[in-house]
């Protein structure tokens, strides 16, 4: 059962380097998400899907871009990393079917912008 | 002020007593309740969900009062394992809100 996987699991970047985060789920769901957490922030939500091909801001866009073309895979983008981006990003995902489901989380990824 | 507020702890409980855990949460419209557990340098998993009536799994009992806004986790013979850092969560449309997290542990 891989349920939601991340990749890569460890990155170091400079700065002004960009890179793609991939989360893949296998438990067709409909919602996937993009959080990043820092210590004593919690989890913020970065961006979100409600379905292939759309995808929505959430708390902390800026800096970020998304892409959904296929229902298993959402991607995060860096464009242009900066230092405030060092964090520990997750990917999560849930059914759509009732209000404020669940979501299963991947095991992060912990990327450095040095 | 945060939607969703907890105490972070740490809360250091010997093997076997019980605990208790709190969270308070703005907007009364929110529509569900979580408790998640996360080991350190791991990812959130879902513990629990939290209903009005109170609900039970095993040694973990969670309770919602939709009245005056909290949400609680009840620890019962805390083993070890139980050592983690236990987020509260609240749902509302398509999004999931954490609160940053309450650090339990459990000592011999």
């Amino acid at each position: 059962n891989a349920g939601v996987t991340q990749t890569p699991k460890f990155r170091v970047l400079k700065t002004g380097q960009s890179m793609t985060l991939l989360c893949a789920q296998d438990m067709n769901h409909e919602y996937m998400y993009w959080y990043r957490q820092d210590p004593g922030m919690g989890l913020r939500l970065i961006h979100y899907s409600v379905g292939e091909g759309t995808t929505a801001k959430g708390e902390v866009p800026d800096g970020y871009n998304v892409s959904r073309l296929k229902k298993q895979n959402f991607l995060l983008g860096l464009e242009s990393a900066a230092p405030s981006q060092t964090s520990v990003y997750f990917c999560a995902s849930s059914y759509s079917e009732g209000p404020g489901q669940p979501q299963h989380f991947g095991d992060g990824t912990r990327l450095s912008i040095l | 002020r945060k939607e969703v507020e907890q105490d972070p702890g740490p809360f250091n409980v010997p093997e076997g007593a019980t605990v208790a855990f709190n969270c308070t949460y703005s907007n009364s419209a929110s529509q569900s309740f979580f408790w998640y557990r996360q080991d350190c340098r791991k990812e959130p998993k879902l513990l629990m969900s939290v209903y009005s009536s109170g609900n039970e799994d095993g040694r973990f009992t969670a309770q919602l009062n939709r009245a005056s806004q909290y949400i609680s986790l009840l620890i019962r013979d805390s083993k070890l394992s139980d050592s983690a850092t236990y987020l509260c969560v609240k749902g509302g449309g398509n999004k999931l809100t954490f609160g940053t997290g309450t650090q339990l542990k459990v000592e011999l």
